[in-house]
């Protein structure tokens, strides 16, 4: 299976809102409705920010949405803050022998 | 809380085999959930090497797949990592996770559905 496509790259300002895609397939991001969204800043470990599309686990900023349409699902953030600027994976369940698939990641770069 | 700590040699020979170990605290591997390992090339993005269930059961990925095995040891509370053949293509952060798997008692999906708790990842360097 082929890794999920993201941009490599967006960028915004402060207090803007931004949105990074992932598009995959109806064997995984349209199959079902577990796509799942990872922070990473640099020289640390990914940070869960949203799963099953767009539940936010326990102590991520509302700021963080997820939602899905097909085969692309997105990740939005708004009120965008310098803490921000991280690269954003996606991850989705693919029900096959291989069920979990990640993204190539989003490096977001806030202005 | 859940932590996850990866230990294991961070060099490894050329055509050696690459082994690691995730030890969980807070939380009973016994009790459920997939415990899994994801790596990260210097400077690339997170690949999924696979994931395994409390009883045994294992999913891998497909291309790692003829040089991959996890075990995991309940009685330890720990899950461990094998990738034989190395090659420097293997250098990577290597990172251990907990992924629950069902979304109710009767709906489950195999292998794991997310990532929700990381360790803080290993470096393992191949030399030649």
């Amino acid at each position: 299976q082929s890794a999920l496509t993201q941009p490599a790259s967006v960028s915004g300002s402060p207090g803007q809102s931004i949105a990074i895609s992932c598009t995959g397939t109806s064997s995984d991001v349209g199959g079902y409705n577990f796509v799942s969204w990872y922070q990473q800043h640099p020289g640390k470990a990914p940070k869960l920010m949203i799963y099953d599309v767009s539940n936010r686990p326990s102590g991520v900023s509302d700021r963080f949405s997820g939602s899905k349409s097909g085969n692309t699902a997105s990740l939005t953030i708004s009120g965008l803050q310098a803490e921000d600027e991280a690269v954003y994976y996606c991850v989705s369940y693919t029900g096959s022998s291989t069920p979990v698939l990640f993204g190539g990641g989003t490096k977001l770069t806030v202005l | 809380q859940v932590q996850l700590q990866e230990s294991g040699p961070g060099l490894v020979k050329s055509s050696e085999t690459l082994s690691l170990t995730c030890g969980v605290s807070g939380y009973s591997i016994s009790r459920g959930y997939y415990w899994g390992w994801i790596r990260q090339p210097p400077g690339k993005g997170l690949e999924w090497i696979g994931s395994i269930f409390h009883s045994g059961r294992t999913y891998y990925n497909s291309p790692l797949k003829s040089r991959v095995t996890i075990s995991v040891d309940t009685a330890r509370n720990q899950f461990s990592l094998k990738l034989t053949s190395v090659t420097a293509a293997d250098t990577a952060v290597y990172y251990c996770a907990r992924l629950p798997h069902c979304t109710s008692r009767t709906a489950c999906y195999d292998g794991g559905r997310y990532l929700d708790y990381w360790g803080q990842g290993a470096l393992v360097t191949v030399s030649s």
